[in-house]
């Protein structure tokens, strides 16, 4: 078990720019989740894909925003025309099973910087 | 939709002292309940869960919370904390939302943290 891994851990770029951050689940973890953390709160749900499926998405997730599992195995979040409100931890995070009850193991997170 | 409450934000405590963190819940259904720690620059770590049975769970590192449905609370426990429990803890709730797939696909709903500080 490698644990969710998570690349940039940092992001610093100008407003209007995109960006895009990538996510390595834990190998045998069918379901993937992404979750932004702004300063002093805790994280809000994003989008959940269940193998290579994305099957909800949040009203938080604009249409700047897009997520893909191409294989079923990592995924991408891409902010495109990023905006000073962008500027957040993104965590990604996986679980195993078809349950609801199944903790979710987290990866370290990309803080994103817009200048 | 499901919201959870954590009633303090910071927690000021002396070494070897017994510290309780509070999360109430509101729910129409039955929840899943999790607590995690985080620390700084880092993801979230599972702590202890609920899930059903009994009341009383034990987690990693000596923390154990009590789900308390009549007061829809679940809230976090130690008896003599250490100095390495300086964190940011997050109380949530499991989602029983469905997804497309008609899946139960188990979004997390967490509390807005709670920072322990441990003073030697």
């Amino acid at each position: 078990d490698t644990g969710v891994s998570q690349d940039p851990r940092h992001k610093i770029t100008k407003r209007g720019q995109n960006v895009t951050f990538r996510c390595d689940p834990i190998s045998e973890h069918n379901r993937l989740y992404w979750y932004r953390q702004t300063l002093g709160q805790g994280p809000e749900f994003l989008t959940y894909f269940q193998n290579e499926a994305q099957l909800e998405k949040s009203r938080l997730l604009s249409d700047r925003f897009s997520a893909e599992r191409p294989k079923g195995s990592f995924s991408t979040l891409e902010i495109q025309r990023t905006e000073q409100g962008d500027s957040a931890m993104y965590l990604c995070a996986s679980s195993l099973g078809q349950l609801s009850n199944q903790p979710q193991h987290f990866g370290d997170g990309t803080r994103l910087s817009i200048l | 939709a499901q919201s959870v409450t954590q009633l303090d934000s910071q927690v000021p405590v002396f070494e070897e002292a017994p510290v309780e963190l509070r999360c109430n819940y509101s729910s129409s259904v039955s929840v899943y309940l999790f607590w995690y720690v985080q620390y700084p620059n880092q993801g979230l770590q599972l702590l202890l869960k609920y899930l059903s049975g009994s009341t009383l769970v034990k987690g990693i590192n000596g923390f154990e919370a009590e789900f308390n449905k009549s007061q829809t609370s679940f809230h976090l426990r130690k008896p003599s904390v250490h100095i390495s429990d300086t964190a940011e803890y997050f109380c949530a709730v499991s989602d029983h939302g469905i997804d497309a797939g008609g899946t139960s696909y188990g979004k997390l709903t967490f509390g807005q943290g709670t920072i322990l500080t441990v003073h030697p």
